[in-house]
């Protein structure tokens, strides 16, 4: 079974500090991603990575980046956390097919920012 | 880009009813769609996925049927039980190996 572990469940920050949420998934997947699920919104995506070193912006990627140094590993940073950014965070993987494959989510990080 | 809509936002039914969740996009060259389920403080899980070669898919109470030239695809649950109480997410692939979400179905099954 594929496993996708976020480091925290719950996190609480100020106002203007440096926010690192952490993605591992233990099944050697290529693609891997970054939501923020809010009331009535749906799953929106900040980020994704296919590769080692590789990333593409989704559809809201202002005041986010993200770091992708080993495969197993996805890292989603706030530069300077705000309280617009206060949100359930979801990570995601997938392996790369030859046509889409589905995308496994860890338990998500519920991110209350002060 | 892909844009996926999603009917209706919330949903009751009454246990051992059916209930029926619709979604359309706009990509004619998606391929994949999927369909999640995430019960209340989970995570979203994949329930059921279909594939454009084929117009229907199923797995016991669930089913999903495509429909390519309309371009929407549905979500058929039967027999609901109160475990089907969730929200159920549809998706589309814009290209590449992303997906686009629908904002998502509160189905509420009634004792």
């Amino acid at each position: 079974d594929v496993k996708v572990t976020q480091s925290s469940r719950y996190l609480v920050k100020r106002t203007g500090e440096k926010v690192f949420l952490e993605c591992v998934q233990d099944m050697d997947h290529e693609n891997m991603f970054w939501y923020r699920q809010d009331p009535g919104l749906g799953l929106r995506l900040i980020y994704f990575s296919y590769d080692v070193k590789m990333k593409e912006k989704g559809d809201i990627p202002e005041g986010y980046s993200v770091s992708r140094e080993k495969k197993e590993r996805f890292s989603l940073i706030l530069e300077s956390a705000s309280t617009n950014q206060t949100s359930m965070y979801l990570c995601a993987s997938s392996w790369t097919g030859p046509s889409n494959q589905p995308q496994h989510f860890g338990d998500g990080t519920r991110l209350s920012i002060l | 880009g892909e844009n996926v809509e999603q009917h209706p936002s919330t949903l009751s039914v009454q246990e051992g009813d059916s209930a029926v969740i619709k979604c359309t996009y706009s990509d004619s060259a998606s391929n994949y769609f999927p369909w999640y389920k995430q019960e209340l403080g989970k995570r979203p899980q994949l329930i059921i996925d279909i594939r454009s070669n084929v117009g229907e898919k199923k797995d016991q109470r669930i089913a999903v049927t495509l429909n390519k030239t309309a371009k929407h695809f549905s979500l058929h649950i039967t027999e609901t039980q109160p475990e089907d109480s969730a929200v159920y997410f549809c998706a589309a692939p814009p290209g590449g190996q992303n997906f686009v979400f629908g904002p998502g179905t509160r189905l509420s099954v009634l004792p």
